[in-house]
């Protein structure tokens, strides 16, 4: 069974430009979340999808990120402009189960971005 | 405020030495605990859910225990492999959407 997929892997910008990360959950996953890991930290949820609906966003700083999940499948994580303290490594996550349910989440290995 | 802290931040251990993680929590509505394993420019790797207090579970040198305020994952006779951050998440709230993750145990695990 392929992982949770994520591109690219690296990112170096300068503050205030655009930067958008992709993630392809496993297949047939119906929940899919993205996580903000900034080094020396547990990952912060940002926010989580079910199948194209969102179903938490409440953390995401919606003045510069955005997020879709277009069909209920890929997901784009976007920043808007960047800035310094943006620089962290991006993390999405998927589930098989709805929103809500303690089920395990499989991760990808995460998007590095760094912000000059 | 939903709230996760780990002890200790960092973990030196000697081949064969057992120690354990601790991973306290302060939630509303815990709808589960997970421990996860997370490897140097890698994403987490899922190892064990615990739902309620009273709750174990095992995988080969690591057992995962839950009570009402705290869990710990106890690493028996470790392996340099072993090697990792180590993550504590809680997932809680009405709808079981919030998710909070503590800050890790680094371990190090020395031949």
């Amino acid at each position: 069974e392929a992982g949770v997929a994520q591109s690219p892997r690296y990112k170096i910008i300068e503050k205030r430009q655009s930067v958008a990360f992709w993630c392809n959950p496993i297949s047939g996953h119906a929940t899919l979340y993205w996580y903000q890991q900034i080094l020396g930290q547990g990952p912060k949820l940002l926010i989580q999808f079910q199948n194209n609906g969102v179903v938490d966003d409440s953390q995401l700083p919606k003045d510069r990120f955005s997020a879709e999940r277009l069909k209920g499948v890929d997901s784009t994580l976007k920043i808007q402009p960047a800035k310094l303290e943006d620089s962290a490594v991006y993390l999405c996550a998927s589930s098989l189960g709805p929103a809500g349910d303690p089920d395990t989440q499989y991760f990808g290995p995460g998007t590095r971005l760094t912000v000059l | 405020e939903d709230q996760v802290t780990q002890s200790p931040e960092a973990l030196r251990l000697q081949e064969g030495e057992s120690s354990s993680l601790n991973c306290s929590y302060t939630v509303s509505g815990l709808r589960g605990l997970f421990w996860y394993r997370q490897d140097p420019g890698k994403g987490p790797e899922f190892l064990f859910t615990l739902y309620s207090a009273g709750e174990e579970k095992e995988k080969e040198r690591l057992k995962a225990t839950l009570t009402k305020k705290e869990s710990f994952l106890h690493i028996t006779a470790p392996k340099p492999e072993d090697s990792a951050t180590y993550l504590c998440a809680v997932q809680a709230g009405n709808y079981g959407q919030n998710f909070v993750f503590g800050p890790g145990t680094r371990l190090s695990v020395l031949p």
